[in-house]
């Protein structure tokens, strides 16, 4: 079956640009993270939803990210002013159910690079 | 932090098992043992995970020592394509957690 989907797979913008990053998970599934990578780095969490609601929002490092999930199914990353800094791969995973039991599943990653 | 320690690298000759260990000696007993991989400019992939109990799947198996503060990630027969970095990772058994990664242990299967 399919699999998690990112798009775009890759993104290139310019300091202070506004980007959107979309992720759709595995049909059937209701909880969905975002995580970020840096070159050379492990996966580190952002955010995680459960349906519509972000139910846990302490990886987002600033105010600038935000992220939605208005239906329960696709979601999308917002990064507002972005900086040089924020350029990394940024994972998308999704897992049945919430339970600490449930596997992720990791989508392919939108590379953001910003100028 | 992770919680876990594994070496930076590792080397395995194509054919032969890979043995790629893991430390966790400050597990909890909720805490579960998980591992991916990740090959190169690909999201990670899961492995398999366990608890207590040994685990094997088409993929690989999972040897968890008896006091749990370590374990073992088998790779039968490497082949190339299995080259990836390799996390071992423990994730508490509540709702919502996510996962913790470590840098990992970077496997090279060679010709």
């Amino acid at each position: 079956g399919a699999g998690v989907s990112q798009t775009p797979s890759n993104k290139v913008t310019e300091k202070g640009k506004y980007v959107e990053l979309r992720c759709d998970p595995i049909s059937g599934h209701t909880a969905l993270y975002w995580y970020r990578q840096s070159l050379g780095q492990g996966p580190e969490f952002l955010i995680y939803f459960q349906g519509t609601g972000a139910a846990d929002d302490s990886g987002l490092p600033n105010d600038r990210f935000f992220a939605v999930r208005p239906e329960g199914s696709v979601s999308t990353l917002k990064i507002q002013r972005t900086e040089r800094g924020d350029s990394a791969v940024y994972l998308c995973a999704s897992s049945l159910t919430a339970s600490g039991r449930d596997t992720q599943y990791f989508g392919p990653g939108t590379r953001l690079t910003v100028l | 932090d992770a919680k876990t320690t594994q070496p930076p690298s590792m080397d395995c000759a194509e054919g032969r098992a890979a043995n790629l260990p893991c430390n966790h000696s400050t597990i909890s007993g909720n805490e579960y043992v998980y591992w991916y991989r990740q090959i190169h400019s690909q999201g990670p992939q899961y492995i398999i995970h366990g608890l207590k109990n040994n685990e094997t799947n088409e993929m690989a198996s999972l040897i968890i020592t008896e006091d749990r503060k370590s374990s073992t990630l088998i790779l039968p027969h490497a082949t190339l394509r299995d080259t990836a970095v390799y996390y071992c990772i423990v994730r508490v058994d509540n709702y919502g957690q996510n996962f913790v990664f470590g840098p990992g242990t970077r496997l090279s299967v060679l010709p």
